[in-house]
Formats: C-alpha cells, structure tokens, sequence
C-alpha cells in the first residue's frame, strides 16, 4: 500500500542552524501539507501546496519556513534560523483524488 | 471549518465494541465527518469518513445521524493496538481538494486487557 515516508526520523539542531525536512509524498498525488505537534499539544496546519505554489499557509508559517518541490518526488520544508519553539514533531500529508490526507510518520525535530 | 466536541477519554474492554462520539451541531451541507487517530506521537491515520450515509470499511463503521449534527465511529471489536487518541473532524469538500484539517484534543480511547 502507498504510503508518505518522511526523513530524517530524528533532528537534533542547534538554534540558529537551518533545518531541511524532507517528504516523499504517496505518488499520483498533487496536495501536500506540513502539519507540526508541539508535544502534549493539538496537530496544527502550518501549509499547503500545490501545482507549485502555496495555497494557505497559517500564523506559524513566518519567514522562516518555505516549502520546496525540488523535483517529483519529494517536497521539503525548511526552516532558516531555528528557535527552540520550533522543537516538534513535523508531518507531512498529501491526497489526491478523492480528498483524503495521508500522514507520513513525522520527524521529530530538536532544537538545542 | 465547524467544531466539534468529542469526550477527553474513553475505556473499552478489548473485544468489545468501542463506540466514540462526535458532536458537529454547526455542519454545513457541504462539510465531511473525517475520522483519524494517532497512535503516540506517530502520524494521524486515515480511519473513515462520511457526508450522509453511514460508511464502513475494514477498520470501522461511522454513522451520521439523520440531521448530520453528531457521529458516533465504531471500533466493532476493539484490540490493545487501538489505544489511540481519535479525532472526529469536520472538513469541507473543496472543488480544490487541498483543504486543511483542523485537529481538536479528540478523545483518548485506551482498550482495557
């Protein structure tokens, strides 16, 4: 069964650095997504993506992060100087037709 | 998107069937019931979802009330490997097929041996 895969499973990072997250996401699909979980807290919706651009993003998606569809496979999201608030779990989704969001494993992202 | 209200936790004996709740009193016409779940911190899976009819598949059953305001997803015989937190959302169908979720708290079932 297709499926979203997600790396690194782990990031550990000191504040300031850039981070890549990288998606695989399932293959026919054409929206993808990057949710974040800090921990203890609510699934939260930082962007979606499609036909090469960015359709919405919300309040946490500043700019410090940028998403990327560098080829037609993977979809990155970036973040330029982290913070210690951005230490979360980061995932990513895609669906295409019907509707239905599949959710990779997420990376868990560190920030020291 | 509408709100929805679904109970902080739940117990259910394994085997049994568990049966989890969703109030959506303000769903619009064009508004979906998705269900997931998230087991620990893993990514939220896809379980059911419906706009009228009651829906099954091979992991659950939903059924949507007649006026669409509240849900209830069933877990027909519930495992130890369904110990999860349950979302119940409601979402709209876009004509752009790229519409967010909004995840609440959802509702901590954990299956008791």
């Amino acid at each position: 069964e297709p499926e979203v895969t997600q790396t690194p499973s782990h990031q550990v990072t000191q504040m300031g650095q850039e981070v890549i997250l990288r998606c695989v996401p399932i293959s026919n699909h054409l929206y993808f997504y990057w949710y974040r979980q800090i921990l203890g807290q609510k699934v939260e919706f930082l962007v979606s993506f499609y036909n090469n651009e960015i359709s919405e993003k919300s309040e946490i998606f500043d700019d410090q992060f940028s998403v990327e569809r560098p080829d037609g496979s993977n979809f990155t999201l970036k973040i330029r100087s982290t913070k210690l608030e951005d230490s979360a779990m980061y995932f990513c989704a895609s669906n295409g037709e019907p509707e239905t969001q599949y959710f990779g494993p997420g990376t868990r992202l560190l920030v020291l | 998107d509408a709100k929805t209200t679904q109970p902080p936790s739940m117990d259910c004996a394994e085997g049994r069937a568990a049966n989890l709740p969703c109030n959506h009193s303000t769903i619009s016409g064009n508004e979906y019931v998705y269900w997931y779940r998230q087991i620990h911190s893993q990514g939220p899976q896809y379980i059911i979802h419906g706009l009228k009819n009651n829906e099954t598949n091979e992991m659950a059953s939903l059924i949507i009330t007649e006026d669409r305001k509240s849900s209830t997803l069933i877990l027909p015989h519930a495992t130890l490997r369904d110990t999860a937190v349950y979302y119940c959302i409601v979402r709209v169908a876009s004509n752009f097929g790229n519409e967010k979720l909004t995840f609440g708290t959802g509702t901590r079932l954990t299956i008791i041996p």
